[in-house]
């Protein structure tokens, strides 16, 4: 089975900051890694597919990067909607896996 | 508009079984594998189980490997999960949602589901 580890597991940061998530795969997963936002109560929301696709409507400060094991979800000027938590998922293979999740809170 | 609603959630003892069902809406059900994925209160998302199109082709994660079963009626549109032998560490909100090359772009909002004596 293949293992999803996120880093950092929180994170604290201002409006306006530059954010970027990591996300690691006990094995190759190609570009089959997707990023998600949830927020309390809600459904996730889906950001990027395949590593680096921009979901429909997402806005552009968002943006993912990486393949193989190593991958980065990046937030390029943080704004007040941002703050929530974050997922990576592997859809490589089966089961299917996500990340511990990252908490984005407001310093 | 694309809709996923969830239910069939409750209170259920340890041991019982409960069928989720998630209904499916604004987009042609019997073309897409549909997943559940369930969350724990206040835990992480974890991936539960998935289903092709026609309904042939099913995996499940280990924890749930031969207690849980889904399924799906494409001439009703829903999607299943039947859970059997439920045990305390199943108790989450399970979410279904539509997949696409892999990724999840659509979900429910969710049903919770309670294992309690």
């Amino acid at each position: 089975d293949i293992q999803m580890t996120q880093s950092p597991s929180s994170l604290s940061a201002s409006v306006g900051d530059r954010v970027t998530i990591t996300c690691r795969a006990s094995q190759s997963i190609a570009s089959s890694l997707n990023w998600y936002q949830q927020k309390p109560g809600k459904a996730p929301n889906l950001l990027i597919y395949a590593a680096s696709t921009l979901q429909s409507g997402v806005p552009s400060r968002f943006s993912g990067s990486g393949s193989g094991t190593d991958f980065t979800l990046t937030i390029s000027s943080l704004q007040p909607e941002d703050f929530a938590t974050y997922y990576c998922h592997q859809s490589s293979s089966t089961p299917q896996s996500f990340g511990q999740g990252t908490k984005l809170e407001i310093k | 508009e694309v809709q996923l609603v969830e239910s069939g959630g409750g209170l259920v003892q340890p041991g019982g079984s409960l069928r989720l069902s998630c209904a499916a809406s604004g987009f042609t059900f019997s073309s897409y594998w549909m997943h559940w994925v369930r969350q724990a209160p206040g835990k992480g998302l974890v991936w539960v189980s998935r289903i092709n199109s026609d309904g042939s082709n099913t995996n499940y994660a280990d924890s749930v490997k031969g207690r849980f079963t889904i399924s799906r009626d494409n001439a009703k549109n829903t999607l299943y999960l039947q859970m059997n032998s439920l045990r305390a560490e199943d108790t989450a909100v399970y979410f279904c949602a539509r997949a696409s090359s892999g990724y999840l772009a659509y979900w429910g909002q969710g049903t919770l589901v309670t294992v309690s004596s």
